[in-house]
């Protein structure tokens, strides 16, 4: 059974810095490009970083670039978030998911990030 | 920048059909595949549609998607409803300049 878990969710200051996590089991994890999306309290998915099967190749939604870092390690099956100069509007569920680089395959469960102005 | 433009929100009864439109709003729909994703009240998203028209393993062949190229449009179907597929549907689609995006959702209230 694959399973994606997020974890480092939290409660942070505005202008403060969180790092994610999210451990995949069950699949082939070096063959999967990598994903985040978050959602907003009450509000639809918004996709926000991906990063190919070997790490070399990452991409950022407008309102994270130069903000958010995004990385994984693969022969611990597991990729980061580092989320620098966080804003209220970061405020979110931020789902960890594997797939290609056109779909998901696999979601995680999700971590609320909560930034406090 | 496109953007994916769905429904607000759609209402069927019980064993009827509903269609959830995806609109692109620059560029070919054709261009690039387009997903859909189900999330169930406070729960995770899971992919019933991939690839345009792809159903993962363990989606019910209720479960369709199509591609429009006249009217530059996605959609979802999804025959014989249930109770159990109220929930929030989203289209999701790239390009090279915006790796991924996502429509803003469609809630199914099946009554």
């Amino acid at each position: 059974e694959v399973q994606v878990v997020e974890s480092g969710g939290g409660l942070v200051q505005q202008g403060g810095s969180l790092r994610l996590s999210c451990a995949a089991s069950g699949l082939t994890f070096s063959r999967y490009w990598m994903h985040w999306v978050r959602q907003a309290p009450g509000k639809g998915l918004v996709w926000v970083s991906r990063i190919n099967s070997d790490g070399r190749s990452t991409n950022y939604a407008d309102s994270v670039k130069g903000r958010f870092t995004f990385s994984r390690d693969n022969a611990k099956n597991t990729v980061y978030l580092q989320m620098n100069s966080l804003r209220a509007e970061d405020t979110a569920v931020y789902y960890c998911a594997a797939g290609g680089n056109s779909e998901i395959d696999y979601w995680g469960q999700g971590t609320l990030v909560t930034v406090s102005s | 920048n496109f953007m994916l433009t769905q429904p607000h929100s759609v209402s069927e009864s019980p064993g009827k059909t509903v269609t959830i439109s995806c609109t692109r709003s620059s560029g070919s729909i054709v261009s690039n595949y387009v997903q859909w994703y189900q999330q169930r009240p406070g729960s995770s998203p899971t992919t019933v549609i991939y690839e345009d028209n792809q159903r993962p393993s363990g989606v019910p062949d209720r479960f369709s998607g199509s591609i429009d190229s006249s009217s530059n449009s996605a959609s979802l179907t999804i025959s014989g409803l249930k109770t159990e597929d109220e929930a929030d549907y989203y289209c999701q689609s790239y390009d090279s300049s915006n790796p991924w995006v996502f429509g803003g959702g469609t809630k199914l209230t099946v009554l």
